[in-house]
């Protein structure tokens, strides 16, 4: 079975620019989360889409966003790009986030470097 | 607020000795708790989980014990291989609050022969 796929895998771009990140689940998972990773900071977690809806937001403010398609694949948006936010963005897939799936399988990120 | 801590950021231990990795939480919410392996370029991997209800789950070489009226848990690898080299995540969830996780900062274990 295919693992959690990310694309692009490394990105850079410029301050006040938007990205838009791509992310394919396992075969079968209807969950995606999405996680921040900054040196210091480990795992900061952004959203959850289970069933295109968002099911569970972290604290991060407006600029970043989500959405998750039919076919479960997802997509993260941050517009109007900060230094900060310069890190390694992980999504995550799970059966359905619940009893029989608290386990999360992670994708080999996309690093984007803002300059 | 960090609400799950790995105070140790890094651990050396020789190989085939046991590697003992501590993370402390603050949340009396959490009810699920897991550790993550990762290699530098790579995700995370999912290692190994625990319920509140059992304070031992154990698969193979990797054992995590959870003392809940200390709000600790701990990860033994034993016995330790150079490939387990790697960060080790701690993280932990309310199975009411769907998949959020929330992660510790890691530990950085090396394995020396």
């Amino acid at each position: 079975k295919a693992g959690v796929t990310q694309t692009p895998r490394y990105l850079i771009k410029t301050r006040g620019q938007q990205v838009t990140l791509s992310c394919s689940p396992i075969s079968g998972h209807r969950s995606v989360s999405w996680y921040q990773q900054t040196p210091g900071q480990g795992l900061q977690f952004l959203f959850e889409y289970f069933s295109e809806t968002q099911r569970n937001k972290g604290n991060f403010p407006g600029r970043f966003s989500g959405r998750q398609f039919s076919n479960s694949r997802s997509e993260m948006n941050v517009s109007t790009l900060e230094l900060g936010d310069s890190a390694l963005y992980l999504c995550a897939s799970s059966l359905t986030g619940s009893y029989d799936g608290y386990e999360q399988y992670f994708g080999p990120g996309t690093r984007l470097t803002v300059t | 607020d960090q609400q799950v801590k790995q105070n140790s950021p890094s651990l050396s231990v020789q190989e085939g000795r046991i590697s003992i990795l501590n993370c402390d939480y603050t949340n009396s919410m959490f009810d699920y708790f897991l550790w993550y392996k990762k290699y530098p370029a790579e995700g995370p991997t999912f290692l190994i989980s625990i319920s509140s209800i059992k304070d031992k789950n154990e698969d193979g070489r990797f054992t995590v014990f959870l003392n809940k009226s200390a709000k600790h848990l701990s990860l033994h690898i034993v016995p330790s291989q150079p490939g387990d080299s790697a960060v080790y995540f701690c993280a932990a969830k309310n199975t009411g609050t769907a998949s959020k996780l929330t992660f510790g900062t890691g530990t950085r274990l090396q394995v020396t022969l």
